[in-house]
């Protein structure tokens, strides 16, 4: 079945640093795949998406590329601020009803 | 825009006590929708799926059940809570089979 693996946190930064979260796919067909941010308290928010290969997400200063030869789609953001302190969750949707995320990586930005 | 409302946002519970936690959707008709569990830090458990009316599907055999008497309207229920049902409850909809969810606000139970 579908799975998605994305890097154990938390992930500690100092504000301005430079981010990365890996995330990782397996899926049969091509998959919309999602990076949805959840802040202390709350529900999912979806952050982007992109829906085929070699597509590009961004949003708020956040990139992630499709790459379907590495079945990957890493988060990144050129420099962090506190405010980004959050629950970061990748996530793919297929063929199936139902989405796969991943377990979810928490984020902690000092100033 | 798809929207989902999800009440109570807290609730205590005794234990025994019946649960019925409720949300709608407004944007979008026929959605697929979704109650996950999750547990503090931790990743989303899916409980329950609805692709429509009356059409539950369950992912883990527990106290817990779900219903959908409405395109709309997804509730979550228990005759007897356990202490091990609290947790961040959170319902969920997608609008079709390649598009993103979203998520209701989440409601969080502590069963005392």
């Amino acid at each position: 079945g579908d799975s998605v693996t994305q890097m154990e946190g938390p992930v500690t930064l100092s504000e301005e640093a430079f981010l990365t979260i890996n995330c990782t796919y397996t899926a049969t067909g091509y998959p919309s795949l999602f990076w949805y941010v959840q802040y202390p308290g709350e529900g999912l928010q979806l952050l982007l998406k992109a829906t085929k290969a070699d597509d590009k997400g961004s949003n708020k200063g956040f990139e992630a590329t499709y790459r379907k030869e590495t079945t990957s789609f890493h988060l990144e953001k050129g420099s962090v601020q506190v405010s980004d302190s959050a629950v970061y969750f990748c996530a793919l949707k297929g063929g199936s009803y139902i989405p796969t995320f991943g377990r979810g990586t928490s984020l902690i930005v000092h100033p | 825009s798809q929207t989902i409302h999800q009440w109570p946002a807290t609730l205590v519970q005794p234990v025994g006590s019946p649960l019925s936690l409720e949300c709608t959707v407004e944007g979008t008709s026929n959605p697929n929708l979704y109650w996950y569990r999750q547990a503090a830090g931790r990743g989303l458990q899916l409980l329950f799926y609805s692709i429509g009316i009356d059409q539950i599907s369950s992912e883990v055999p527990q106290n817990l059940s779900a219903s959908r008497p409405q395109d709309r309207q997804f509730i979550l229920s228990s005759k007897k809570l356990l202490l091990s049902d609290s947790g961040f409850y959170l319902c969920a909809g997608t609008g079709g089979r390649y598009t993103e969810a979203f998520f209701g606000q989440g409601t969080r139970l502590t069963v005392v």
